[in-house]
């Protein structure tokens, strides 16, 4: 089946500095991959839609200059969050979109990033 | 806007009694609708859609239209059921998807 890793599976940084987290498509080709953030106890919550050759497209409310998206290839996204914060401290979630157009895009998700900024 | 409603936060239920998630969404031209679930330190997987009109590990939903629900049933549930289930509507030529904020369901023994 389709698989999508995630590197690093966690990450403690400095508050400042920025992080990078891979999202890749093990065994498929993915135009567009989404990003997601997730706070404890609570839903995903689409941060912005990588796609391959072209901008990120971002969700009302997230800062772009904040978290860097690009798509590098058909099968690699990387998120990157600039001079982090501790607010900026979650579980970060990717997918991509698998499946015969027409007969309902299956999401597989990624196993997330846990990003602790101190 | 795009919404989805899961009313119930938490559902406990006994093994062997019935289960239905509750899903209600708002959402413009005709979305696919989706169940995900996530189990204990698990990722997110799919359950089911509604397009295809499966039994997953004895789950179904049925789309109403009319309603605009998408509710998650089982007749008998079972202690691996525990988990965390998403209802997700998803639309548009990229197939983002809308997430409720979830039902966390126990089953007891």
């Amino acid at each position: 089946g389709a698989v999508v890793s995630q590197h690093p599976s966690w990450v403690i940084c400095k508050s400042g500095t920025s992080v990078k987290i891979e999202c890749r498509s093990l065994d498929f080709q993915a135009t567009t991959m989404f990003w997601y953030r997730q706070f404890p106890k609570q839903s995903l919550m689409l941060m912005a839609t990588s796609n391959e050759g072209s901008k990120a497209t971002y969700e009302q409310g997230v800062e772009k200059d904040k978290f860097l998206i690009n798509h590098a290839s058909l099968t690699l996204s990387t998120l990157t969050v600039t001079s982090a914060h501790p607010e900026d401290s979650s579980f970060y979630i990717c997918s991509a979109p698998n499946g015969l157009a027409g007969s309902g895009e299956t999401q597989y998700f990624g196993p997330g990033t846990r990003l602790l900024v101190l | 806007a795009q919404r989805v409603t899961q009313p119930e936060k938490l559902l406990s239920v006994f093994k062997g009694a019935p289960v239905e998630l509750k899903c209600n969404y708002s959402y413009s031209g005709s979305p696919e609708l989706f169940w995900y679930v996530q189990y204990s330190r698990q990722r997110l997987q799919l359950l089911l859609r509604h397009i295809s009109r499966e039994s997953i590990k004895g789950f179904t939903a049925d789309l109403n239209k009319g309603e605009t629900s998408f509710h998650l049933k089982k007749p008998f549930a079972q202690e691996e059921d525990s988990a965390m289930y998403y209802c997700a509507p998803s639309g548009g030529s990229n197939y983002k998807l809308t997430f409720g904020k979830g039902t966390l369901l126990t089953v007891n023994p």
